[in-house]
C-alpha cells in the first residue's frame, strides 16, 4: 500500500456549486476520518466511519455536508451549495481500528477554494 | 470539552541544536493519549511520537522525546540534533480513551531550521 490517497489535490469552485472529494484509505484499515484545516489552524474533526457505518459527526458538519463510505472502502465527502467559508484543506485519515492509541495515517488533503 | 493549546506560533533552531515545543491541554478525563504530529510542506501529517497518560515514563523516538507532566497538563516535544528536514508545522493532539473518538489538535507551531 502506498498510503492514504485523496483526490483531487486542489479544487477551485464558484460559490453555490457542489463539490465532491474522494479518499482511498489504506486497504486493511477499518476506520476513516475526515478533518478540515483552515489557514493557521490545526485540523478540526468532521466525521468518522467504522467500516461503512458513520459513527460520529461533528457540529461543524452542517446539512450541506454529506459523507459516505460504501462497502467500507473508499469514502466521499460532498459539499452542496458551497460558501466562501468552506475554503479549507480537507484531510482524510485512516487507521486499523484496533486500539484507541493507534496511529492515524493521513492523506495529503484536498485544498478547496470557493470563489 | 477538551482543548489543546500551543502558545508558540513560530520557533526557530539551528542545525544540530535542540529545541522544545510547548503544549498544554485541558481535560477532566484520567485516561487519554497525547500525540505530536508533523506537517511538512507536502501537507501530509506524520506521527512523530505518542504518549499514554497512564504511563509515567516519557516517550522517546530517536531524536524526539517528550516531557509529559500529567498534573500540570503539559506535553512538550524536544527535538535533539535538529536537521533541516525537521522544518515543518508541528501539532500537539489529544485523544480520549474512547474507541473512535477524534483527535483534538492545537493550532500548531511552525518550526524553521537554519544551517
Amino acid at each position: 500500500d502506498t498510503g492514504v490517497s485523496q483526490d483531487p489535490r486542489h479544487k477551485i469552485t464558484k460559490r453555490g456549486q457542489n463539490v465532491t472529494f474522494r479518499c482511498d484509505p489504506i486497504s486493511e484499515h477499518n476506520r476513516l476520518y475526515w478533518y478540515r484545516q483552515t489557514l493557521g489552524q490545526g485540523p478540526e474533526f468532521l466525521t468518522y466511519f467504522q467500516n461503512e457505518a458513520q459513527l460520529e459527526k461533528s457540529r461543524l458538519l452542517s446539512d450541506r455536508f454529506s459523507a459516505e463510505r460504501p462497502k467500507g472502502s473508499f469514502s466521499t465527502l460532498e459539499i452542496q451549495r458551497t460558501e466562501q467559508g468552506d475554503s479549507a484543506m480537507y484531510l482524510c485519515a485512516s487507521s486499523l481500528g484496533i486500539a484507541t492509541n493507534e496511529k492515524l495515517f493521513f492523506g495529503s488533503g484536498t485544498q478547496l477554494s470557493v470563489l | 470539552a477538551q482543548t489543546v493549546t500551543q502558545s508558540q506560533p513560530e520557533m526557530s533552531v539551528q542545525e544540530a541544536e535542540t529545541v522544545t515545543l510547548s503544549c498544554t491541554y485541558d481535560t477532566s478525563e484520567s485516561d487519554y493519549y497525547l500525540f505530536w504530529y508533523k506537517q511538512p510542506p507536502s501537507r501530509q501529517m506524520i506521527l512523530v511520537i505518542r504518549q499514554e497518560a497512564y504511563k509515567q515514563q516519557n516517550a522517546t523516538e530517536n531524536r524526539f522525546s517528550v516531557n509529559f507532566q500529567k498534573a500540570a497538563k503539559s506535553f512538550s516535544l524536544k527535538i535533539s540534533d535538529s536537521q533541516l528536514g525537521d522544518a515543518a508545522m508541528y501539532f500537539c493532539a489529544y485523544r480520549s480513551d474512547q474507541a473512535g473518538t477524534a483527535l483534538i489538535f492545537g493550532k500548531g507551531t511552525t518550526l524553521s531550521v537554519s544551517s
